[in-house]
This record gives structure tokens, sequence and C-alpha cells, in this order.
């Protein structure tokens, strides 16, 4: 079957590092996709990676492993506003978005 | 960016009656739009595909009476919940793609989202 893992909550310090896992398992691959929802707003959009690597885009990166089926979102210097859920997302064979249950992050001061 | 537009923001009903749920995309031709519904601390839902000019395709276990979809122009699509119920009551997200990124992009635009509440 289809499915994406990624923890459920995580906490980190204002001005400090955080990483957040995901791993997926989909029938096909066509990228991998993180997506920022604060509450009560729909999701946007943050990176998509489709090759290996680290693709970096200012304060927030995105890694992607096919062979491990696992990506991670690297956030840099926490910012309180970036106190939101963080969705990981894997696109199948048919292009369809495949979701996980996202990772809500606690910035703290 | 592309801008993907959602009315109404709240709605609050009282059971049985329907409410109608509007997405449009705003600078681009949609030809296919998703509706999800999420429920509080869960994740995003996908309720069903909507496909300009043709029948939705709904998700395993959404009912296609209850949850009417119409795709009428390439701008807008329409999610009509009938006879709306307390269990109704979620927020219901539209997305778009922007053809123009190519299908392999995959990027979405959401709109902002509907609250409905059902009494």
């Amino acid at each position: 079957g289809q499915n994406i893992d990624q923890p459920t909550e995580m906490t980190a310090t204002e001005g400090a590092i955080v990483q957040i896992n995901c791993t997926y398992q989909t029938s096909g691959f066509n990228g991998l996709f993180w997506y920022q929802q604060h509450a009560g707003e729909a999701p946007t959009f943050l990176s998509y990676n489709v090759l290996d690597g680290l693709e970096e885009k200012g304060r927030f990166s995105s890694f992607l492993s096919r062979s491990k089926g696992y990506s991670y979102l690297l956030l840099k210097e926490l910012q309180m506003k970036d106190s939101a859920s963080y969705l990981c997302a894997s696109m199948d064979s048919n292009y369809q978005l495949i979701w996980g249950a996202g990772t809500k992050l606690i910035i703290k001061p | 960016g592309a801008v993907v537009s959602q009315h109404p923001s709240w709605v609050i009903c009282k059971s049985g009656t329907s409410v109608k749920i509007e997405c449009r995309s705003l600078d681009f031709q949609a030809t296919t739009m998703f509706w999800y519904r999420q429920f509080p601390k869960q994740s995003l839902m996908l309720m069903a595909t909507s496909n300009e000019g043709s029948k939705a395709t709904y998700e395993q276990g959404v009912e296609k009476d209850k949850f009417l979809i119409n795709h009428a122009s390439l701008t807008l699509s329409t999610l009509t919940v009938t006879s709306a119920h307390p269990e109704d009551s979620s927020f219901y997200i539209c997305s778009a793609r922007d053809p123009s990124g190519g299908a392999d992009t995959g990027e979405l635009f959401f709109g902002e989202g509907s609250r409905l509440t059902v009494l």
C-alpha cells in the first residue's frame, strides 16, 4: 500500500535549526513535496524534489533520497512565525499526491 | 504566482440544508481541481478530483450524492454539501494545478479553505 510517515509533533527553539523527516512508500514516484500549513489556513508550497540531493531555498532546505524513500525538510534560523504544520506528500505514478498526516512544529522563545 | 480563490471562508448552516462552496482559479485555466476535507489535527483527505466538462472522480468512501461537484468552466469548480449534518462540519479546501507549470511538477495552489459548521 501507499504510506507516508512523518513525526506528529516537534518542538524547537527560536533561532535554532530543526529537521523534519519523512519516509514514503508509493506506487511509483514522481516527486516529493513539502507544504506549510498554519492553523486554520490552507497549505502553501515550500519545495519539490524529484532528484536525489539537497535543494536550498533561503532558510528552508529539502533533501531527497529515492533509494531510501526518505526526505527531510530543514529549517534554519527558526522564527516564531515558522510555528505551523509541515506536510510531506509524495506524487505517485498517476501524478496523485499522497499526503502525510503532517508534523506540527512548535517554536519556543 | 498562480492564485486560487475559495468562497465562502466561513459558513454556518442548519442541519438538513445544502451549502455550496466555490473554487476559482484567478489567473490560469485549471482543467483539474481537487477537493479536500480536513478534520482538526488531521491531514488533508482527498475527496474528489474535479474534471472540467466531465464527471468528478470520487475517492473511496466519499458519497457522490452527498458531495456534488460541478466543474462547469476552466476557472470554476463548486462543491455542494447536500443535506448537511453536524458530522459534515469540517475544513474544506480546493486546489488546482497550473498546467503551464507542466503536469509533472505537480505544484498545487490551494484556495483559502472554507470552514463549514453544521448546527
